[in-house]
């Protein structure tokens, strides 16, 4: 059973571009999260999707930052405009499908590390 | 505030010594807490996690921790480390009684295993 998949594993863009991240949860899985984790801090929530419904993302910065869940295919994180200080190690995680908001345990991938120059 | 303090950035220890990594939390209501394990280039692996119960709870690779409500920690320990153990190990807090999905983390426990 395949875990939690994120791609690109690493991934490095000018000041300006657009970064898009994606995350497949693990089969049968349809909860997902991301976090970031910058230099030297822990790992911080963004957001929480369910398909095709953002359920929380009171951690997302204000701008440039979104995030979606589709019917069909991976979770895409897209950063616009990137800059310097986004360059981190972005996580995701699923847990498995439940009423309502999830409790369960949250299986994370491998990460992928952005670097802004 | 909900914080989760791993207090030991760095940890050397010999292989086959003893290992115990120290973990506090403050958290309003009951914690879940959780114990993941990081090795270089791959995600966070789940050793072990405390939902309620027995305060002391055997996880994966021989690795355990003990939940002690009255110091608010929740370290993870190991009788006898093995070289494959080096690795970076998170502890965090989340979910409980309110059904929270917003794990915390600590800032991590890098360790090295000396052969």
């Amino acid at each position: 059973n395949a875990g939690v998949m994120q791609n690109p594993r690493h991934l490095v863009r000018r000041r300006g571009q657009e970064a898009r991240l994606r995350c497949s949860p693990m089969k049968g899985h349809s909860h997902v999260y991301w976090y970031r984790q910058l230099p030297e801090e822990g790992l911080k929530f963004m957001v929480y999707l369910q398909k095709e419904n953002i359920i929380d993302e009171s951690g997302m910065p204000k701008e440039r930052f979104s995030a979606e869940f589709p019917k069909e295919g991976p979770s895409i994180l897209r950063i616009q405009q990137v800059v310097r200080g986004d360059s981190a190690a972005y996580f995701c995680a699923s847990s498995p499908p439940g009423k309502g908001i999830s409790t369960d345990t949250q299986y994370f991938g491998p990460g992928t590390r952005l670097t802004v120059l | 505030a909900q914080s989760v303090t791993q207090p030991d950035i760095h940890i050397t220890v010999s292989e086959g010594a003893s290992l115990e990594l120290r973990c506090n939390y403050s958290y309003g209501a009951t914690p879940y807490l959780f114990w993941y394990v990081q090795s270089p280039g791959q995600g966070l692996q789940l050793l072990l996690k405390y939902f309620s119960g027995d305060t002391l709870v055997q996880g994966i690779k021989g690795f355990e921790a003990e939940f002690k409500r009255s110091q608010s920690s929740f370290n993870l320990r190991k009788p006898s480390v093995h070289w494959s153990d080096a690795a970076e190990y998170f502890c965090a807090v989340g979910g409980g009684t309110s059904g929270t999905y917003k794990y915390i983390f600590g800032t991590g426990t890098r360790l090295k295993v000396l052969a």
